[in-house]
């Protein structure tokens, strides 16, 4: 089975500080993605990547960045957290050929005071 | 610009009753659809596609959704309910040639004992 691990389930985090959200996946898969989710919103694309060293903007990246050094590991980063990035963050993988379908780890749940 | 909607955000059934979760798409263009499934606490998984092969697609958990091309639906079906199905669904769908796939807002169901 596909296995995607997010290091943190719960983090709690003061304003202003730097988080780091790390995800693993096994099955060298291509593509990775960042979601976020929120109550009433879904999921919503922070930031995805087809390969390794590259990465897609998604539908709100601003606040975000990403890193993706080696094809198994996608991370996110909070370069300077705020209060409205508290929230649940989903990363998920997929192999090509890209028919949609992803697989998601455990999520993170993030606190920003 | 291209959605999914999911009507009703919170859906509440008895055990042993029909469960209908509804799905509505924007495109007629035939795309690649998704029910996905996240117990409290954990990721979403997958629960069933459809890639343009049976119209009535059947899924984990004794869960089936028919694609109608001419309503641009894909609603979610479970002749009966059981407390263990309690969860939160997202339908999504992804179009031939785009690079992300869109999720709808999410549909919380619960079953009434």
């Amino acid at each position: 089975d596909v296995k995607v691990t997010q290091s943190s389930r719960y983090l709690v985090k003061r304003t202003g500080e730097k988080v780091f959200l790390e995800c693993v996946q096994d099955m060298d898969h291509e593509n990775m993605f960042w979601y976020r989710q929120d109550p009433g919103l879904g999921l919503r694309l922070i930031y995805f990547s087809y390969d390794v060293k590259m990465k897609e903007k998604g539908d709100i990246p601003e606040g975000y960045s990403v890193s993706r050094e080696k094809k198994e590991r996608f991370s996110l980063i909070l370069e300077s957290a705020s209060t409205n990035q508290t929230s649940m963050y989903l990363c998920a993988s997929s192999p090509l050929p890209d028919t949609g379908e992803l697989f998601f780890g455990e999520g993170s749940r993030l606190t920003v005071l | 610009a291209q959605s999914v909607t999911q009507l009703g955000s919170h859906v509440s059934v008895s055990e042993g009753a029909l469960v209908l979760l509804r799905c509505n798409y924007s495109s007629s263009v035939p795309p690649y659809l998704f029910w996905y499934v996240q117990y409290p606490n954990q990721g979403l998984q997958l629960l069933l596609k459809y890639t343009s092969a049976a119209t009535l697609v059947k899924g984990i958990n004794g869960f089936e959704a028919e694609f109608k091309k001419s309503e641009t639906s894909f609603h979610l079906t479970k002749p009966s309910a059981h407390m263990s199905d309690a969860a939160e669904y997202f339908c999504a769908v992804k179009w031939r040639g785009a690079s992300k796939i869109i999720f709808g807002s999410g549909t919380r169901l619960s079953i009434r004992p």
